[in-house]
């Protein structure tokens, strides 16, 4: 168990709709990092938020967006969902620290599926 | 061309053999290099966490990087059932920030 939870564990939802995905870092780690598996493009990096702010962005969608609330728990949210979205929808979390060394640590995912 | 290139396998040995998975890499400012293991629809795990060039040793799994090659291996001795997962190699340029890039990951499959 890394520490770092999601919720909810799978989602079934149909197009055009909207979702949020929540994500607890493991305590003390004020970085938080979005990911998006899927087959055809492995793990693609979507966006970073440490301690509030966002830090750094991949190739995440318009449609998609994410942010982390002052207790450090994250959400990203997804809307005008389309088929292609379907995938497992990862979050990680590093404590960044100027001591630390800075791994991230993976929750268990949610398994996004759009009908 | 992708960042990061792993060969998806699948792969296969019988247990008990020495494992060789391997990346290549093109952007030459990654400077930490990590070897993640996912099981069946699980998170990643982190496997090993390395710096820079040479080689470090955990139990079992020996990760090796030359950065004047762009060539990252891990190493699995005396495999056994349970190390059959996808082995998904990762890097990034600055320690602790931003995205890590990862490769395709190679599907291992340990036979008894």
């Amino acid at each position: 168990d890394s520490g770092v939870t999601q919720t909810p564990k799978h989602l079934i939802t149909a197009t055009g709709q909207r979702v949020t995905l929540r994500c607890s870092p493991r305590s003390g780690d004020l970085s938080v990092y979005w990911y998006q598996q899927s087959l055809d493009q492995g793990l693609q990096f979507l966006i970073q938020y440490y301690n509030g702010e966002e830090r750094a962005k991949g190739n995440i969608l318009e449609r998609f967006s994410a942010q982390q609330f002052p207790d450090l728990h994250s959400e990203l949210n997804l809307s005008s969902l389309e088929l292609g979205d379907s995938a497992l929808y990862f979050c990680a979390s590093s404590a960044m620290t100027s001591g630390g060394r800075g791994e991230q640590f993976f929750g268990p995912g949610t398994r996004l599926t759009v009908l | 061309q992708k960042e990061v290139e792993q060969d998806p396998g699948p792969l296969s040995v019988p247990e008990g053999a020495i494992v060789s998975l391997n990346c290549t890499y093109s952007n030459s400012a990654f400077q930490y290099f990590m070897w993640y293991r996912q099981y069946s629809r699980k998170g990643p795990e982190l496997l090993m966490y390395t710096y820079s060039s040479g080689n470090k040793e955990d139990g079992r799994f020996t990760a090796q990087v030359d950065k004047s090659s762009k060539y990252i291996s891990l190493f699995i001795r005396d495999s056994q059932p349970s190390d059959s997962a996808t082995y998904l190699c990762a890097m990034n340029p600055i320690q602790g920030a931003q995205k890590l890039v990862f490769g395709q990951g190679t599907r291992l499959t340990i036979n008894p």
